[in-house]
């Protein structure tokens, strides 16, 4: 079974651009999570969907953003961009919505610098 | 106080001898922990998951989970080479309504020696 993809798989942008990232969960997940990932740090969860909806968000400014398709892809925008955006950017799927026991499962992530 | 707190390491062990993990949380309503293997340049992978206080077992793997001491661990017996990554412990946190936010610790490097 295809695991979680994400594209792209890496990119390179300048301060002030807008960047899309986008995500396709495991087939049959209904959850999309996204996590910013910086050297050294653990993953902080940015924004949760589940059915198309918001279900949760991280403390991130709002030039971040994201939408769920009906299909349960997802993508995840950034406006604005600063220096400090450059991370590795994980979307995660579940089965459903994130609580309790539910397992999230990562894609490989897209590195996004910024310069 | 970290709302997840793993111990800083990094860890070195040699091969053959058992790594042993630690992670403390803050937030007493938690329900679900998990340790992830993250190596060098790649996303994490979720090797287990605990959701009642004891042991559970997967092949070289044993999580211990303690809610009354909030403190969660990862034990690796055997160590390979191959385990030499960094460990990341995340803890499902409640949010309100239906919601909960996966937060993790900052990890803790193993390196394995042959």
């Amino acid at each position: 079974d295809a695991g979680v993809t994400q594209s792209p798989t890496h990119l390179i942008k300048t301060r002030g651009q807008h960047v899309t990232l986008r995500c396709s969960p495991i087939s049959g997940h209904k959850s999309v999570s996204w996590y910013q990932q910086v050297l050294g740090q653990g993953p902080q969860f940015i924004f949760q969907y589940y059915e198309k909806e918001e279900r949760g968000r991280g403390n991130f400014p709002d030039r971040f953003s994201a939408r769920q398709f009906p299909n349960y892809s997802s993508e995840l925008n950034v406006n604005a961009l600063l220096l400090g955006d450059s991370a590795l950017y994980l979307c995660a799927s579940s089965y459903r919505l994130a609580g309790g026991d539910a397992e999230q499962f990562f894609g490989p992530g897209t590195r996004l610098t910024v310069l | 106080q970290k709302e997840v707190e793993q111990n800083s390491g990094p860890l070195s062990v040699p091969e053959g001898a058992i790594a042993s993990l630690n992670c403390t949380y803050s937030d007493r309503v938690s329900q679900s922990f998990f340790w992830y293997r993250q190596y060098s340049g790649k996303s994490p992978e979720l090797i287990m998951s605990i959701y009642s206080n004891g042991d559970k077992e997967d092949g070289r793997f044993t999580a211990q989970l303690n809610k009354a001491s909030q403190y969660v661990s990862l034990l690796i017996r055997d160590s390979q080479p191959s385990d030499s990554a960094t460990y990341l412990c995340a803890v499902n946190r409640y949010c309100g309504g239906s919601n909960y936010k996966l937060t993790f610790g900052k990890g803790t490097l193993l390196t394995v020696n042959p």
